[in-house]
C-alpha cells in the first residue's frame, strides 16, 4: 500500500481482556517501530523490529505487552489483561532500511479500555 | 530528564503569516536528528523536515524550515505563508544514539497546538 495501515482504528476493551492491534508497514520497509500516545502527550517507545527479529522492547511498559512480526512484513502488538492505563493511541511507524532512516506513522489504534 | 521540550502549548497565527514553533533538545550524542511532524485531529503523525547534527544548513521542505542552532540546542520549526489546513498538533523529536540499545527510537515532545485563523 501507499503507507502504513493499522487496524483495528478504535477498540473498546472491557479490563481484563486481551486485545491484538495490527500494523502493515509500507511495502518494503525492514524497520518497524510501535509507540504509545496518552492524551496530550507526545509518543513514546515501546519497541522495535528490524525485519523478523525484535532488536529492542526497553519501552514495553509491562510483561502484558508483547509484540511479533513473524515474517518480517505485519507486526501484531498484543496487549494482555487490559488496564485502564492502557487506554492511548498506539502508533505504528516503519523506515526503508536503516533505523537512521525517517519513519512514517500509521494513523493509529485509538485503545480504550473500560 | 527529558530530551526533548517545547514550551508552547498552542499558538494561533493568522492565515498567510508566518509562525514558529520552538523546540529545544537535550543530548550527549555528536550525532543525532531532529524530526518536526505534523498530527491532525485525524491522529496519524505527518513526518514534516529533518535535520541531522552534521548539516550546516538549515534544512527546508516547502513552507517549512528548520531554524537549527546547535550551540543553543534549538530546533525551531518555521512556518512561512500559514493556510487553514496547517491547524494540527506539531511535534518535535530527536533520534540520538548511533549506537547501543537506544538506536532507533524517537523521542517526542509534548507537542503544540497551533491554530490559523481566517
Amino acid at each position: 500500500g501507499a503507507g502504513v495501515s493499522q487496524s483495528p482504528r478504535y477498540k473498546v476493551a472491557k479490563r481484563g481482556q486481551d486485545v491484538a492491534l495490527r500494523c502493515d508497514p509500507i511495502s518494503g520497509h525492514v524497520s518497524l517501530f510501535w509507540y504509545q500516545q496518552a492524551l496530550g502527550q507526545g509518543p513514546e517507545f515501546l519497541t522495535y523490529f528490524q525485519n523478523e527479529a525484535q532488536l529492542d522492547k526497553s519501552g514495553l511498559p509491562s510483561d502484558r505487552f508483547f509484540a511479533e512480526r513473524p515474517e518480517g512484513s505485519v507486526s501484531t502488538l498484543k496487549i494482555q489483561r487490559t488496564q485502564q492505563e492502557d487506554s492511548a493511541v498506539y502508533l505504528c511507524a516503519s523506515s526503508l532500511i536503516s533505523v537512521r532512516e525517517t519513519q512514517y506513522f500509521g494513523p493509529g489504534t485509538r485503545l480504550l479500555v473500560l | 530528564a527529558q530530551k526533548i521540550t517545547q514550551t508552547q502549548p498552542g499558538m494561533f497565527v493568522q492565515e498567510k503569516e508566518a509562525v514558529t514553533l520552538d523546540c529545544t533538545y537535550d543530548t550527549s550524542d555528536q550525532s543525532y536528528g531532529l524530526f518536526w511532524y505534523k498530527q491532525p485531529s485525524s491522529g496519524e503523525m505527518i513526518f514534516l523536515i529533518y535535520q541531522g547534527s552534521y548539516d550546516e544548513q538549515n534544512a527546508t521542505e516547502g513552507r517549512y524550515s528548520l531554524n537549527f542552532q546547535k550551540a543553543r540546542k534549538s530546533a525551531n520549526l518555521v512556518i512561512s505563508a500559514s493556510q487553514l489546513g496547517d491547524s494540527a498538533m506539531y511535534f518535535c523529536a530527536m533520534r540520538d544514539s548511533d549506537r547501543g540499545s537506544t538506536l532507533g527510537r524517537l523521542y517526542f515532545g509534548r507537542g503544540t497546538q497551533l491554530t490559523v485563523w481566517p
